[in-house]
C-alpha cells in the first residue's frame, strides 16, 4: 500500500461542476502540499497547509491532520483547470512522498 | 528571481552516450532533488542533497550520479544512457532548515530525455 493515496485517479467533469480530489496518507506529517501539472508542463505549487482550510480563487484545500486526509476542491470548474493534481507530504525526513496524481479533464 | 532552472529542455541520446543535466536555484535553498516522471508512475526520487556537501540515494538511483557543486547547483549525470532512462526529469529545491519543518518544493521546468 502506498503511503500517499489519491482518489480518483481520473476524473472527467463538465464545465461549471464542483470537483473534489482526495488525498489520504499513512505517515505522520506536519503539512501537506498540493501541486498542479498541466499537460506537457511544469509543476507548480497550489497550497501548503497544516490545518484547516486555505482558499485561492476557485480552489479550496482542506486538511485533517488527525484523520490523515486532505481534499482539494475546485468550484465552477473550467477547461483551463484540466491538469494533473498531486499531493505531497514529507514525514520527518528530507524526502517528499508524492501521490500518483489525479488527472482531471474539464469539458466545455 | 529565476527560481529553479534546468538545462537542457530537450535531449535525444543514443544508447551508451553520457550526458549531464544541470540544475540551479537562486532562492538560497538548502535542499535540492532530482526526480524522474514516467507515465502512470508519478514522481520518483533519483537522488537528493539535503544540504550543501551531502548527497543521498532516492528510490531509483541506478544508472545515475549526482554532484552538489555548490549551494546553488545540483547536476545529474547519466554515464551510459539506456532506453529505460527515457523520461522527464525534474529538479526541485526546498528551504528545509531542518528535518521536521515542512517547506514547499519549487520545481524546475523539466528536461525531456529520449534514449534511442
Amino acid at each position: 500500500k502506498n503511503e500517499v493515496e489519491q482518489s480518483p485517479q481520473n476524473l472527467t467533469a463538465q464545465e461549471g461542476e464542483f470537483i473534489t480530489i482526495n488525498c489520504s496518507y499513512s505517515v505522520g506529517i506536519s503539512a501537506l502540499h498540493w501541486l498542479q501539472q498541466h499537460p506537457g508542463g511544469g509543476i507548480v505549487s497550489l497550497f501548503m497547509l497544516s490545518s484547516g482550510k486555505k482558499k485561492h480563487g476557485r480552489l479550496i484545500a482542506t486538511i485533517n491532520i488527525q484523520e490523515k486526509h486532505s481534499s482539494l476542491h475546485i468550484t465552477a470548474s473550467h477547461p483551463r483547470d484540466s491538469a494533473v493534481y498531486i499531493c505531497a507530504v514529507r514525514p520527518g525526513t528530507y524526502k517528499y512522498i508524492f501521490g500518483t496524481g489525479t488527472r482531471l479533464k474539464v469539458l466545455a | 528571481n529565476a527560481g529553479v532552472t534546468q538545462t537542457p529542455k530537450f535531449q535525444v541520446l543514443k544508447t551508451g552516450q553520457s550526458m549531464t543535466l544541470q540544475c540551479a536555484q537562486d532562492m538560497n535553498h538548502n535542499s535540492m532533488y532530482w526526480y524522474r516522471q514516467d507515465p502512470g508512475m508519478g514522481l520518483r526520487l533519483i537522488y537528493y542533497s539535503a544540504s550543501e556537501g551531502t548527497t543521498d540515494k532516492g528510490e531509483v538511483p541506478n544508472g545515475y550520479n549526482v554532484s552538489r557543486l555548490n549551494k546553488r547547483e545540483f547536476s545529474l549525470r547519466l554515464e551510459s544512457a539506456a532506453p529505460s532512462q527515457t523520461s522527464v526529469y525534474f529538479c526541485a529545491s526546498s528551504e528545509n532548515t531542518d528535518r521536521t519543518t515542512y517547506n514547499e518544493q519549487f520545481f524546475g521546468p523539466g528536461t525531456r530525455l529520449t534514449v534511442l
